[in-house]
């Protein structure tokens, strides 16, 4: 039971480049969120989605893309990579919504750099 | 726009003493969760009240929670040089931007 799984742990792009950063949950939740922290800001909501073939935008969806094709796997893209995307990327799954008292599980993050 | 704020920014106290955290929140809530976060690692959930709460407890963890005045409090009791992290809290979907608490041994 590997929990939540984010792919790759690291990466350095640069300007423009495109990439996707996979999450896979084992857990047969529902709900799958994408997260980025930056240092004093805590975290902010990219997308998020309520289960297989849904996504929905959260705080700061600008410059990302997400994709729910199996209810396991959460796929975010970048497909112009600038250098205020620089962060460290979040996962998260949960079996309902945490205002229905249910909890987040955290993948480790992904550091991604852009230069 | 943060839902929750924690206070203070930053904690450091010495091994065996309690921290205290705090969280504020802006709108009316179903209910309130706690996570750490470790460094390098994802954020851990920790414990959850709900709005018609007011005191929670969990081993050397104590919650509390003040509708009227938007507020929660995280208390870690006998702290351990394990117990340095961040400390976060939730409403709905919304984190703050958390408390780094450094327990000196």
């Amino acid at each position: 039971n590997a929990g939540v799984t984010q792919t790759p742990k690291f990466r350095v792009l640069k300007t423009g480049q495109s990439m996707t950063l996979l999450c896979a949950q084992d857990m047969n939740h529902e709900y799958m969120y994408w997260y980025r922290q930056d240092p004093g800001m805590g975290l902010r909501l990219i997308h998020y989605s309520v289960g297989e073939g849904t996504t929905a935008k959260g705080e700061v969806p600008d410059g990302y893309n997400v994709s729910r094709l199996k209810k396991q796997n959460f796929l975010l893209g970048l497909e112009s990579a600038a250098p205020s995307q620089t962060s460290v990327y979040f996962c998260a799954s949960s079996y309902l919504g945490q205002g229905a008292g249910q909890p987040q599980h955290f993948g480790d993050g992904t550091r991604l750099s852009i230069l | 726009s943060q839902q929750g704020e924690e206070d203070p920014q930053a904690l450091s106290i010495q091994e065996g003493e309690n921290a205290t955290m705090n969280c504020s929140y802006k709108t009316s809530i179903n209910n309130l969760q706690w996570y750490r976060q470790n460094s390098g690692r994802g954020l851990v959930h920790l414990i959850l009240i709900r709005s018609n709460e007011r005191e929670k407890h969990s081993g050397r963890l104590r919650v509390t929670l003040d509708t009227s005045k938007k507020s929660s409090s995280l208390l870690i009791t006998a702290s351990r040089a394990a117990d340095t992290a961040s400390y976060f809290c939730a409403t709905d979907d919304v984190f703050g931007p958390g408390t780094r608490l450094s327990v000196l041994p």
